[in-house]
């Protein structure tokens, strides 16, 4: 069964702190990982998608990385505006996309 | 932007009253998609919705649940028969093309069935 597992639970870090969240995932044929970004009483909103093992992609303070079994969200001197659940999901069918639980992420200014 | 648009915000029902939650996706896509998180907990999939068919569907979706495109712009979710384990946050999303790396979601539909 496809499975999607993030670490950790939640974070706290200082403004300008960098750190990473983890994703590891277990899906027959990887046809796309995911990273959204959902802030509280909203809808996931898209950040990333990522193929293949070695892709990395960028959006400001955050990047992305792929490897065979684990994805890793950096975030580089995070502002207090980065706080959000980062949700990582992954491609399961053609037709749907299946998420882990999130990661709360909170920047104290 | 162009957003995909869900109401009622929030829906109060009792246990066993029918509910028709509402989406609006955006204009040009083609997929759709009922997603629904429970509080605390992760973000699940429904069902997914293509040229007026169900594409597929998850064990969670059973014969209480039904999905319609009734007239070319909207798109509805029904439980027939809410139970009290029913009580989430339901999110539509769309995406222009199957296997679109990108979904819209919407802000969601809070249900609370007491």
């Amino acid at each position: 069964e496809d499975q999607v597992t993030q670490s950790p639970e939640a974070l706290r870090l200082q403004e300008g702190e960098s750190s990473s969240l983890n994703c590891s995932y277990t899906v027959s044929g990887l046809r796309g990982l995911f990273w959204y970004r959902q802030d509280p009483g909203k809808g996931p909103e898209f950040l990333f998608t990522l193929y293949s093992a070695g892709e990395e992609k960028e959006k400001e303070r955050l990047k992305a990385t792929l490897t065979k079994k684990e994805s890793f969200l950096h975030i580089t001197a995070p502002k207090p505006e980065d706080s959000a659940t980062y949700l990582c999901a992954v491609r399961s069918s053609a037709s749907k996309i299946i998420f882990g639980s999130g990661t709360r992420l909170s920047i104290r200014p | 932007e162009p957003e995909v648009t869900q109401t009622p915000s929030h829906q109060v029902t009792q246990m066993g009253q029918e509910v028709i939650l509402r989406c609006v996706p955006i204009s040009n896509h083609l997929y759709f998609y009922w997603y629904r998180q429970i509080l605390g907990q992760k973000v699940e999939f429904l069902v997914s919705f293509y040229n007026n068919e169900i594409s597929e569907k998850s064990e969670i979706f059973d014969d209480q649940f039904s999905v319609e495109r009734p007239d070319g712009s909207n798109f509805t979710l029904k439980i027939r028969s809410t139970k009290l384990e029913d009580s989430a946050m339901y999110f539509c999303a769309s995406s222009e093309t199957k296997g679109d790396e990108k979904l819209f979601f919407g802000s969601g539909t809070q249900l609370s069935v007491l």
